[in-house]
Parts: C-alpha cells; sequence; structure tokens
C-alpha cells in the first residue's frame, strides 16, 4: 500500500513568511507524528496526534509553530515568520499496530 | 531528559566483514528499541525493532538488547557496500514519540 506522502519535497522561503507543511499519513493509521531534523543530528520530537487530538506538542520550539489534523487524516504543521534557524527537514510519521513509526520522504525547508 | 548515546562514526568496515552499531540509553522505563537506516538525503527507514532482552535476527542483521546495561546493538553480516549510510538507534518509553540518537554513520569498503 502507499506510504506516508509528504508536501512539498522542498521549500524556499524567505525570513519572516509563514509556511505549511503538509502530511498524509499510511491510511488507517491512527497516530500521527512531526519530528525536525538538522543536518547531521537525529530527528527530534515536535508534535503527536492520535486521530484528531493533539496529544503532546511540547517538542514545538516556540509559539511561532503549530500543527493540526481536523479530520484525524491529513496533517499540516504551521510555521510563522520563519527564521533561519528553522532551516532542516521536516519528517512525518505514522504509527502501525505493531508500534512502529513509518516515516515520509520529509520536507526540506530553507529559510533566506 | 531522556537521552540516546550513539558514536557519530564514521565506522568503516571491509565488505563482507561484520558491522557492530552501539547505542546506549537514559530511561530504564523504555520499552521498545528500533533500529533505522538513513541514506544521504532521504528519510529514515526502519530496519529493526526489538522489545525484550537477547537477540533478534533478520536477515543478514541481527539486533541485540541488554536492559540492565542500558544498551541494544545491531550488527550486520557480510557488509556491503550498499549498507553505507546513517543508522538511528531510537527508543520509546511508552506512550511518548520516539527518541533518536545522532546516528552511527557507516562505511563498507569495496
Amino acid at each position: 500500500g502507499a506510504g506516508v506522502s509528504q508536501s512539498p519535497r522542498y521549500k524556499v522561503a524567505k525570513r519572516g513568511q509563514d509556511v505549511a507543511l503538509r502530511c498524509d499519513p499510511i491510511s488507517g493509521h491512527v497516530s500521527l507524528f512531526w519530528y525536525q531534523q538538522a543536518l547531521g543530528q537525529g530527528p527530534e520530537f515536535l508534535t503527536y496526534f492520535q486521530n484528531e487530538a493533539q496529544l503532546d506538542k511540547s517538542g514545538l520550539p516556540s509559539d511561532r509553530f503549530f500543527a493540526e489534523r481536523p479530520e484525524g487524516s491529513v496533517s499540516t504543521l504551521k510555521i510563522q515568520r520563519t527564521q533561519q534557524e528553522d532551516s532542516a527537514v521536516y519528517l512525518c510519521a505514522s504509527l502501525d499496530g505493531h508500534n512502529e513509526q513509518f516515516f515520509g520522504p520529509g520536507t526540506r525547508l530553507t529559510v533566506l | 531528559q531522556k537521552e540516546v548515546e550513539q558514536n557519530s562514526g564514521p565506522l568503516s568496515v571491509p565488505e563482507g566483514a561484520i558491522a557492530s552499531l552501539n547505542c546506549t540509553y537514559s530511561d530504564r522505563g523504555s520499552q521498545s528499541f528500533f533500529w533505522y537506516r538513513q541514506y544521504s538525503g532521504k528519510s529514515p527507514e526502519l530496519i529493526m525493532s526489538i522489545y525484550s532482552n537477547g537477540d533478534k535476527e533478520d536477515g543478514r542483521f541481527t539486533a541485540q538488547l541488554n536492559k540492565a546495561s542500558q544498551y541494544v546493538s545491531l550488527l550486520i553480516r557480510d557488509s556491503q557496500p550498499s549498507d553505507s549510510a546513517t543508522y538511528l538507534c531510537a527508543v520509546d518509553s511508552g506512550n511518548t514519540p520516539l527518541v533518536f540518537g545522532k546516528g552511527t554513520r557507516l562505511s563498507v569498503i569495496a
């Protein structure tokens, strides 16, 4: 079946612009996670949904970051007033019934 | 602060040798352990999961878990150049997000 998809794959933003990153999880997967991966680092947790409920947003680095999953399927991660330090790869993962997370291809965000 | 530690490498092994990748974690309550492979410019790909002490084998890969020592390892037998990638260790304490190490870069020399 289809895996996790993310769009756009690449995004270049000028500092101060708002961006929206989309994640389509594997069909039927209830739980969805967002991670941020800086160059040379492992992924770091941002936020987590179970269906439409955002159960943990402790990893969001500032109030400029906002995520939603209104219908319990597609999720959007929004970053307002982007800064250079937001440049990273944003990864989405969905969780199967065996407690295993499968990642999408990621969105590489570059803030100029 | 839950931490997962890995040697960043690079770890270089000749083709056909055994590659041994190691990981330690700080949260004694951790329940699930995963190894992901990440090629340059790609996203992490799950290759092994292990939940109980001992060894788990899948093809050329063997994961080893020792909860008393808070240690998990990945062995790759008959290493191939296509195994050259960064290997990420990830730990789950149950109902929490994965905590990743920084990854170990493996280079298999033909």
